[in-house]
């Protein structure tokens, strides 16, 4: 079975300063990746993800992750953060291709800015 | 553009009462659809997915269920809730056929019970 490890669980940062938040899954082929934001009390919206190829994904507002298969991880970075990138953010492991949208989610990383 | 709508917002209801969750889609037609709960400092936890009207398959034992009486509607009920059903409810939905994965959320219903 799948899982998604987000090892941390809270994360502080400076405004300005960089980002990375980590995620470990495990699955037993080729993974569907995401990372999503949640906003509170409101639903997640997809900022990136990996199927194939590049192994660097650029996604929405700045991000990007790096697949590491050796490692089994799909970290997300950002440069420069901003107060607005404050919020909790999951990664994700989708089933088979048919399957893709049965994902299996991390605990989640809440991310706090501060200015 | 595809939208999703979820409803009511917000709901508390007493231990043994009735639930009914509702989500639409629109702007596309057979859509996978999905429930999630998502319970306090936790991640997502998949209850139901259908693959089109009245095909619905339950990924974990428990006292929901779900239903999808039209191609974009999508129920989650209760007959009798329990404590233990509290939590964030989201509703999402994913294109078939070349099936990127990528899943499309509603803004939630935060369900209370007491």
């Amino acid at each position: 079975a799948q899982s998604v490890t987000q090892p941390d669980i809270h994360i502080t940062v400076s405004e300005g300063a960089s980002l990375e938040l980590r995620c470990n899954y495990s699955y037993g082929a080729t993974p569907y990746l995401f990372w999503y934001v949640q906003s509170p009390g409101q639903g997640l919206q997809l900022l990136l993800k990996y199927f194939s190829g590049d192994t660097l994904v650029q996604g929405i507002k700045g991000f990007e992750a790096e697949f590491k298969r050796s490692q089994s991880s799909f970290n997300l970075r950002k440069p420069s953060v901003h107060w607005s990138d404050a919020a909790e953010y999951f990664c994700a492991v989708g089933r088979t291709n048919t399957n893709a949208g049965k994902s299996t989610f991390g605990d989640g990383t809440t991310l706090t800015v501060k200015p | 553009s595809q939208t999703i709508h979820q409803w009511p917002a917000t709901l508390v209801q007493p231990v043994g009462s009735p639930l009914s969750l509702e989500c639409t889609v629109e702007g596309t037609s057979n859509p996978n659809l999905y429930w999630y709960r998502q319970a306090a400092g936790r991640g997502l936890q998949l209850l139901f997915y259908s693959i089109g009207i009245d095909q619905i398959s339950s990924e974990v034992p428990q006292n929901l269920s779900a239903s999808r009486p039209q191609d974009r509607q999508f129920i989650l009920s209760s007959k009798k809730l329990l404590l233990s059903d509290s939590g964030f409810y989201l509703c999402a939905w994913s294109f078939k056929g070349t099936n990127t994965g990528e899943l499309f959320f509603g803004e939630g219903s935060r369900l209370t019970v007491l």
